[in-house]
């Protein structure tokens, strides 16, 4: 699977937009992107995915670059209980957790 | 959405003793589920691919006769610690692949094991 980089930590004020970068420069054509946050001590949750084209669920909006080497996921409106780890993932089979972005929502 | 359940959620048992721990997809059959785990600070560690109705695949370094899966529903899967020790004190999570264009894996809450 390709590897994802990410920005190890961020802060986001609540109630404006969070935008979580991610850099998949070496991703394939099959390979979707993945988006899963882990609040503490929980299973990690499923955000969203996409191939190639932008996606948009009730929870966010991901946003994938014309070349797909980069990626954006995208909390509208961030609440404290968006606090959490964010894994970006590209994945063909199966799915290989990297470090994440701890995003803070600061009152 | 998807809902993929572990039980238990904790347990603590004795060096030596064996611990079950199971996962169940709730309303969708899973013929591919995962086993993750996570020690405090790091992050989760892909331990083997349970595959309904055939032998799981183990990740390098994950010792197959020790946890053991087994995969026999297309709704649930078990992995059994064998003769546990404190340093296999961890999180384990299970997920399961839900069929269908994408194939999201929809994860279960985790089990918390602590080995005396």
């Amino acid at each position: 699977d390709a590897k994802t980089t990410q920005p190890p930590s961020m802060d986001c004020a609540e109630g404006r937009a969070a935008n979580l970068p991610c850099n998949h420069s070496t991703i394939s054509g099959n390979e979707y992107v993945y988006w899963y946050r882990q609040i503490h001590s929980q299973g990690p949750q499923y955000i969203i995915h996409g191939l190639k084209n932008n996606e948009t669920n009730e929870m966010a909006s991901l946003i994938i670059t014309e070349d797909r080497k980069s990626s954006t996921l995208i909390l509208p409106h961030a609440t404290l209980r968006d606090t959490a780890v964010y894994y970006c993932i590209v994945r063909a089979e199966k799915l290989t957790f990297g470090t994440g972005t701890r995003l803070t929502i600061i009152p | 959405g998807a809902v993929v359940s572990q039980h238990p959620s904790w347990v603590i048992c004795k060096s030596g003793t064996s611990v079950k721990i199971e996962c169940r997809s709730l309303d969708f059959q899973a013929t591919t589920m995962f086993w993750y785990r996570q020690f405090p600070k790091q992050s989760l560690m892909l331990m083997a691919t349970s595959n309904e109705g055939s032998k799981a695949t183990y990740e390098q370094g994950v010792e197959k006769d020790k946890f053991l899966i087994n995969h026999a529903s297309l709704t649930l899967s078990t992995l059994t610690v064998t003769s546990a020790h404190p340093e296999d004190s961890s999180f384990y999570i299970c997920s399961a692949r839900y069929p269908g264009v994408g194939e999201t894996q929809y994860f279960g809450p985790g089990t918390r094991l602590l080995v005396l």
